[in-house]
């Protein structure tokens, strides 16, 4: 596609609801990364994939949280169980291999009630 | 840990002036450097990158480079207020993922 794009762009949610957050890259894009972002705070790194391997989940907050990417293209974020420190907007971002030249998708706002 | 740090701001500036954006970086390893504008409420958008020390100019942006401080700066002249956004640096090793700032907000007032 032209860019990058997620779904849902709002998530409402009730605590102890598992939710699934979709990212689909810019075509060709082999690198593909998970941010949040809390209110008025910087940008967590969450997990980076790389085709379909993820060399890099180091940043996810706790079991409760995984993600998977699928034939080198969509990936989904997955929290189980959420909690209402979990609320925050999750942004995807791809890019062509390892490099700093990402470009981000519109995020998914997450709401935990 | 390799930490990025920028102060948060925010930065205020009159329309038409320089403004000067700063950011230290703890891992002597890095090797790129980039700046990302982020409007409220939107996602973060690059707009410029460094690799070797010095300046590099696009057009109203500057971007300056000096790996021996540590130290990566972004400079906007003719200031507009459209350029009022938080500024996000972000600085990769190589071999890791990049790790950004908590970003500056700049405020540019007509």
């Amino acid at each position: 596609g032209a860019g990058v794009s997620q779904s849902p762009s709002n998530k409402v949610t009730e605590k102890g609801k598992d939710v699934e957050l979709r990212c689909d890259p810019i075509s060709g894009h082999t690198a593909l990364y998970w941010y949040r972002q809390s209110l008025g705070q910087g940008l967590e790194f969450l997990i980076y994939f790389q085709g379909n391997s993820a060399p890099d989940k180091s940043g996810l907050p706790s079991d409760r949280f995984s993600a998977e990417r699928t034939g080198g293209s969509v990936s989904t974020l997955t929290i189980q169980r959420t909690q209402q420190e979990d609320s925050a907007v999750y942004l995807c971002a791809s890019s062509l291999g390892i490099s700093g030249e990402l470009f981000f998708g519109e995020g998914s706002r997450l709401t935990v009630l | 840990q390799k930490e990025v740090e920028q102060n948060s701001g925010p930065l205020s500036v009159p329309e038409g002036a320089i403004a000067s954006l700063n950011c230290t970086y703890s891992d002597r390893g890095s090797q790129s450097f980039f700046w990302y504008r982020q409007y409220s409420g939107k996602s973060p958008e690059l707009i410029m990158f460094i690799y070797s020390n010095g300046d590099k100019e696009d057009g109203r942006f500057t971007a300056q480079l000096n790996k021996a401080s540590q130290y990566v700066s972004l400079l906007i002249r003719d200031s507009q207020p459209s350029d009022s956004a938080t500024y996000l640096c972000a600085v990769n090793s190589g071999y890791s993922t990049l790790t950004f700032g908590k970003g500056t907000m700049l405020l540019v007032s007509p």
